[in-house]
């Protein structure tokens, strides 16, 4: 089955700075890569995702590269605020849409 | 609300009680996954359901956990004889119209005395 790992496990950046998580995969079947914000006590929400026939994709201040070759996959926060503050998961899956997770970053944005 | 709903928000059972949990999905979504989460964890798929057919069960999902969506709307999630290690949030997402964007409920923690 699939395996995602998920680096770094916590991640302290100053406001303003940018910051990049990264994640690995091991089935060459996965095709779709969302990236979950998580907030203490809540659902995890979508913030961007990207499918395998695509290398980048930005959203204003968010950002995410895949490479198929490698099976890895990392997000990008640009300009950094305090409430980018959560844990963030990576997540893998195919075309039935079964989510194998990574086991999360913490992000701390200090102003 | 027109997101995901789930019911109960929280539950604390004794040990050796079952519990059923609901989970309503966005109106028209076909697909319903069940995750459980763990503190420090991210989401493990528990099972998924396209309409009214359980398609995939995880190997986490003992013989004590079974779930249904009778009619392909909403689905329950039951957990019979719980023990202390059941005690998680459980996640219920779904998504539709050929889309792979999964939307989240707000879960279900249990806990298991």
């Amino acid at each position: 089955g699939e395996n995602v790992e998920q680096h770094p496990s916590t991640l302290s950046v100053q406001e303003g700075d940018s910051a990049v998580i990264k994640c690995t995969y091991s089935d060459s079947a996965s095709n779709y890569f969302p990236w979950y914000k998580q907030e203490l006590g809540k659902r995890p929400q979508l913030i961007i995702d990207i499918r395998s026939n695509v290398g980048e994709k930005k959203d204003q201040r968010i950002a995410v590269t895949l490479n198929k070759t490698a099976k890895h996959f990392s997000l990008h926060i640009t300009e950094t605020q305090p409430e980018d503050s959560a844990v963030y998961f990576c997540a893998a899956s195919d075309s039935w849409g079964k989510l194998q997770f990574g086991a999360g970053t913490q992000v701390v944005v200090t102003p | 609300d027109t997101g995901v709903s789930q019911d109960p928000r929280h539950k604390i059972t004794k040990r050796g009680q079952n519990v059923t949990f609901r989970c309503d999905p966005i109106s028209e979504h076909n697909r319903l996954y069940w995750y459980r989460q763990t503190l420090g964890q991210g989401p493990e798929f528990l099972t998924y359901f396209q309409n009214e057919a359980q398609l995939e069960k995880s190997r986490l999902l003992s013989d004590r956990f079974s779930a249904e969506r009778p009619k392909g709307s909403f689905s329950t999630l039951e957990i019979q004889r719980t023990e202390q290690g059941d005690s998680a949030m459980y996640l219920c997402a779904s998504t539709g119209g050929g889309s792979y964007e999964q939307y989240f409920g707000p879960g279900t923690r249990l806990t298991v005395t």
